[in-house]
């Protein structure tokens, strides 16, 4: 069956440092997500992505965050500058249609990137 | 309380019972779904039910979906000690947007 890839599944990574968490979407997927999970608490949204421009965002993707598709199969999420709180789970997801299409959507999320600040 | 709250909190029962989870959410919805997070891992995706069914089945799952309670409930029958994991249902919140909403989670455990 087909699935979302993540890479790292662990970082560590000093305050400060810029970190990029990698993931491979399902191939036919045009929608493509990434959330977060600190430690406890709930599965926050982070941004989506669709026609390689952000569609939407949450107030925790500020400019702190950046996204990009650099090319045809790979999906980036850009950490500058990381703070101690940044440390969390990050999932990339992927999506092949929007949420609210008619049929309804399955979002299918990675095995997540474990990102330690220290 | 916010979108998607589970209920209980954490669930403790013997191999072959059944499980049943709760969720409960604020908005008006269009899906709602269900995840499994094995500990420190991936969300595995359970069942996706949309706000005109109110039952779905996947083998040993069950999803109900009161709208007019603005509630869904996943039970899981004769339970496994590999159904360990914690459950968590997400939400749409009915707009146009394009984002899941997740509650707090259910953790289970289940005894061999």
């Amino acid at each position: 069956e087909p699935e979302v890839t993540q890479t790292p599944s662990h970082q560590v990574t000093q305050m400060g440092q810029e970190v990029i968490l990698r993931c491979v979407p399902i191939s036919n997927h045009l929608y493509f997500y990434w959330y977060r999970q600190i430690l406890g608490q709930k599965v926050e949204f982070l941004v989506s992505f669709y026609n390689n421009e952000i569609s939407e965002k949450s107030e925790i993707f500020d400019d702190q965050f950046s996204v990009e598709r650099p090319d045809g199969s790979n999906f980036t999420l850009k950490i500058r500058s990381t703070k101690l709180e940044d440390s969390a789970m990050y999932f990339c997801a992927s999506s092949k249609t929007h949420l609210q299409s008619a049929s309804g959507n399955t979002i299918y999320f990675g095995e997540g990137s474990w990102l330690t600040v220290v | 309380s916010q979108q998607g709250e589970e209920d209980p909190q954490a669930l403790s029962i013997q191999e072959g019972e059944n499980a049943t989870m709760n969720c409960s959410y604020k908005t008006s919805i269009n899906n709602l779904q269900w995840y499994r997070q094995n500990s420190g891992r991936g969300l595995v995706h359970l069942i996706l039910i949309r706000s005109n069914e109110r039952e779905k089945h996947s083998g040993r799952l069950r999803v109900t979906l009161d709208t007019s309670k603005k509630s869904s409930s996943l039970l899981i029958t004769a339970s496994r000690a590999a159904d360990t994991a914690s459950y968590f249902c997400a939400t749409d919140e009915g707009n146009a947007g394009n984002m899941l909403t997740f509650g707090g989670g259910t953790r289970l455990m289940v005894k061999p």
